[in-house]
């Protein structure tokens, strides 16, 4: 089953204490985002990667690091978080090839920095 | 830069009531216009999609067509169902950003 998955699924954590969030696909997708999600803002784009070791900011990268050294992993750092980091969290992916560019997106990964 | 504008929330209509849902966008070119649909507790789900002007998506009942004069890319349901009840977000891909820019997002409640 074509799917993208993230991990973990909820995480309550405290200001400064680092954390890793996953993503993975098994779709062969060369494109792989990293969104936040908060009430009336809908959807920012935080970093994105269009291959392997290619990755860029999007609109919000501050706080967060990515990396990209499969092509089925894109992996989101947060080294120091903080309460504004508090959000809903979506990973997503596009065959980059596509005529149309729509995207893939995983469950969600709902963080709670206290 | 690209954007898109939705109509805000929250809407709640009754079952079986019409839905429109407005959107409109600014982007150069000839972008491609989503939309998607997240269901409680959920990932976005693409619901349907337009790649060029006049072209109608349209998928579960619901329908948009990409107007390009007006720059809309209203949604449209003539008779919801509870199972409808999610959160709809608009959204537009433009080459020159390289990027999906989503809108706000509209939750629609519907009642029995």
């Amino acid at each position: 089953e074509a799917q993208v998955t993230q991990n973990p699924r909820y995480l309550i954590t405290v200001t400064g204490k680092k954390l890793t969030v996953t993503c993975s696909q098994n779709m062969n997708h060369e494109y792989m985002s990293w969104y936040r999600q908060d009430p009336g803002l809908g959807l920012r784009q935080i970093y994105y990667s269009m291959n392997v070791e290619v990755t860029d900011k999007g609109d919000v990268p501050e706080g967060y690091k990515v990396s990209r050294k499969e092509k089925r992993n894109f992996p989101l750092i947060l080294e120091s978080p903080s309460p504004n980091q508090t959000s809903l969290y979506f990973c997503a992916t596009r065959i980059d090839r596509s005529v149309s560019y729509e995207q893939y997106f995983g469950p969600g990964t709902r963080l709670t920095v206290t | 830069g690209d954007s898109v504008t939705q109509m805000e929330g929250p809407v709640t209509l009754s079952e079986e009531a019409f839905l429109t849902i407005n959107c409109t966008y600014t982007a150069t070119g000839y972008p491609s216009l989503f939309w998607y649909v997240q269901y409680p507790g959920e990932g976005l789900q693409l619901l349907l999609k337009a790649t060029k002007a006049d072209d109608k998506g349209s998928n579960k009942g619901f329908e948009a067509t990409y107007r390009k004069e007006t720059t809309s890319f209203h949604l449209e349901k003539g008779s919801v169902q509870v199972s409808d009840s999610a959160v709809y977000f608009c959204a537009v891909y433009g080459g020159a950003t390289n990027k999906l820019i989503f809108g706000t997002g509209t939750l629609l409640a519907v009642q029995p």
